[in-house]
C-alpha cells in the first residue's frame, strides 16, 4: 500500500500570499489530520477531517483552513502568509475517526518558507 | 504545552548504552503514542500504549496511567537510533486533537 503523500514537498512564498498544501491519505483511510511543526513551538495540531467534515480544530487563526474531498484527499490553505508561518506542515491519516487510540501514519511533510 | 513534559531534552549516548526517555502528562488520556522523527522530517509511530508495556525489537515502552507517566527504553543503542523521540496523546473532544511533547533529541555515537 502506498503511504501518505504530500505535495509539494518544498514551497517558498512571500508575505501576504496564500498557499494550498495537499495530502493524499493511505488508501482506505478516511481521517486526515494536519500539524504544524516549528523549532519554537514543536508539533501543533491544526485540524482533523473525517468524511469531508472538520471534527476537531486546534488553536490557529482563521487564516488556516482546510477541506477534505470525497476521496479523502485533503487540502489546507493559509491565507495572508506571515513570516511565522514558515514551518513543516505534516498530515497524518488513520482508518477511522481519530480518537487518540489508533495509529496515525504521517506523510513526509511540506516545508513552507515565507520570505 | 505544560500538559506534557518530556525529559531529557537532549541525550547523547555511546553505542551499546541503554537509553531511557521519559514523558509525564497531567490530563486523563486513553492512550499515549511514541513517535520517532528522523532528520528530514518523516515521523514514524513506534508504539501506542494504554497500559503496561510493549516491546518491539530493541525498543520497549511502558506506561503507568495512574501516575500519568510513560517511558521509552532503547536497549543496545545504535547510531541509527539517532532521532527525535516524541510522546503524544489525544485530547479534546473525542480525543481527536493531538498534544505533543517537545521531543527528545537522541544522538548515539559509534
Amino acid at each position: 500500500k502506498a503511504g501518505v503523500t504530500q505535495t509539494p514537498r518544498y514551497l517558498i512564498k512571500t508575505r501576504g500570499q496564500q498557499v494550498t498544501l495537499s495530502c493524499s491519505p493511505i488508501s482506505g483511510h478516511r481521517s486526515v489530520s494536519w500539524y504544524q511543526q516549528t523549532p519554537g513551538q514543536g508539533l501543533q495540531f491544526l485540524f482533523e477531517y473525517f468524511s469531508e467534515t472538520q471534527r476537531n480544530k486546534g488553536n490557529f487563526p482563521g487564516r488556516f483552513s482546510g477541506r477534505q474531498f470525497s476521496n479523502s484527499r485533503s487540502e489546507m490553505n493559509v491565507s495572508t502568509l506571515e513570516l511565522g508561518d514558515s514551518a513543516l506542515y505534516l498530515c497524518a491519516s488513520s482508518l477511522a475517526v481519530y480518537r487518540g487510540t489508533d495509529t496515525q501514519y504521517f506523510g513526509p511533510g511540506t516545508r513552507l518558507t515565507v520570505l | 504545552k505544560n500538559e506534557v513534559e518530556q525529559s531529557p531534552q537532549n541525550l547523547t549516548a555511546q553505542e551499546g548504552e541503554f537509553i531511557t526517555i521519559n514523558c509525564s502528562y497531567s490530563v486523563g488520556i486513553s492512550a499515549l503514542h511514541w513517535l520517532q522523527q528522523h532528520p528530514g522530517g518523516g515521523i514514524v509511530s513506534l508504539f501506542m500504549l494504554s497500559s503496561g508495556k510493549k516491546k518491539h525489537g530493541r525498543l520497549i515502552a511502558t506506561i503507568n496511567i495512574q501516575e500519568k507517566h510513560s517511558s521509552l527504553h532503547i536497549t543496545a543503542s545504535h547510531p541509527r537510533d539517532s532521532a527525535v523521540y516524541i510522546c503524544a496523546f489525544g485530547s479534546g473532544t473525542n480525543a481527536g486533537k493531538s498534544t505533543f511533547g517537545d521531543g527528545t533529541t537522541l544522538t548515539v555515537k559509534p
